[in-house]
């Protein structure tokens, strides 16, 4: 059991340029968010999806395209990077299972640098 | 909007002593709170509490939830140099948009 795994670990990026975060977990789990932590902000959700083919918008999704079509895997694209999407990038995912669905499980975290 | 507060924002000790972090939470349809430690790394949880007045303890950590007043602590008793890290608390919120809204984090330095 894998868990949630992320790729790539590290990433710099020129202003403007695109990329895709990739994200995988092999519990089966419904629910898979993805958020940004920058220094002192906390985690800050910007999409999350409830199940494949089913994603919304969290707190800051500006900038940020994501889809689900399956249930392991959630890719989040940054389209035109900027600066100010220097940050780091955790995928998490958690069950929708009563007493389990609370408990989220994180990958490891991509740190992103757009220069 | 949903509000996660924790406090103090930063905190430096001397191991061997004993810290209090708070929590406060505003949250529509409430669930549970969260407790994560993180170390230059991703967060990994802690304590997950639903119900005010119970303790949920491991080893010198142990945490209690208040949800008349709306507010959880992290004690951590006989502090070591290895529980230096960021402690996040995070409310999840229930219906069908499942939400967890974390607060900003305490940083934890213990010196030896």
């Amino acid at each position: 059991n894998a868990g949630v795994t992320q790729t790539p670990k590290f990433q710099v990026l020129k202003t403007g340029q695109s990329m895709t975060l990739q994200c995988a977990q092999d519990m089966n789990h419904e629910y898979m968010s993805w958020y940004r932590q920058d220094p002192g902000m906390g985690l800050r959700l910007i999409h999350y999806s409830v199940g494949a083919g089913i994603t919304d918008q969290g707190e800051v999704p500006n900038g940020y395209n994501v889809s689900r079509s399956t249930t392991e895997d959630f890719p989040l694209r940054l389209l035109s990077a900027a600066p100010s999407q220097t940050s780091v990038y955790f995928c998490a995912s958690r069950s929708k299972v009563t007493g389990r669905a609370d408990t989220q499980y994180f990958g490891p975290g991509t740190r992103l640098t757009v220069l | 909007e949903d509000k996660v507060v924790q406090s103090p924002l930063s905190l430096v000790v001397h191991e061997g002593d004993t810290v209090t972090l708070n929590c406060s939470y505003e949250v529509t349809n409430f669930r549970s709170l969260l407790w994560y430690k993180q170390e230059k790394k991703a967060p990994t949880f802690l304590f997950m509490l639903t119900s005010s007045g119970i303790e949920k303890k491991s080893g010198r950590l142990s945490s209690i939830l208040d949800k008349k007043e709306l507010f959880s602590i992290l004690n951590i008793t006989a502090t070591q140099t290895g529980d230096s890290a960021i402690y996040l608390c995070a409310a999840s919120s229930g219906g069908s948009n499942y939400k967890l809204t974390f607060g900003k984090g305490t940083l934890l330095t213990v010196n030896p």
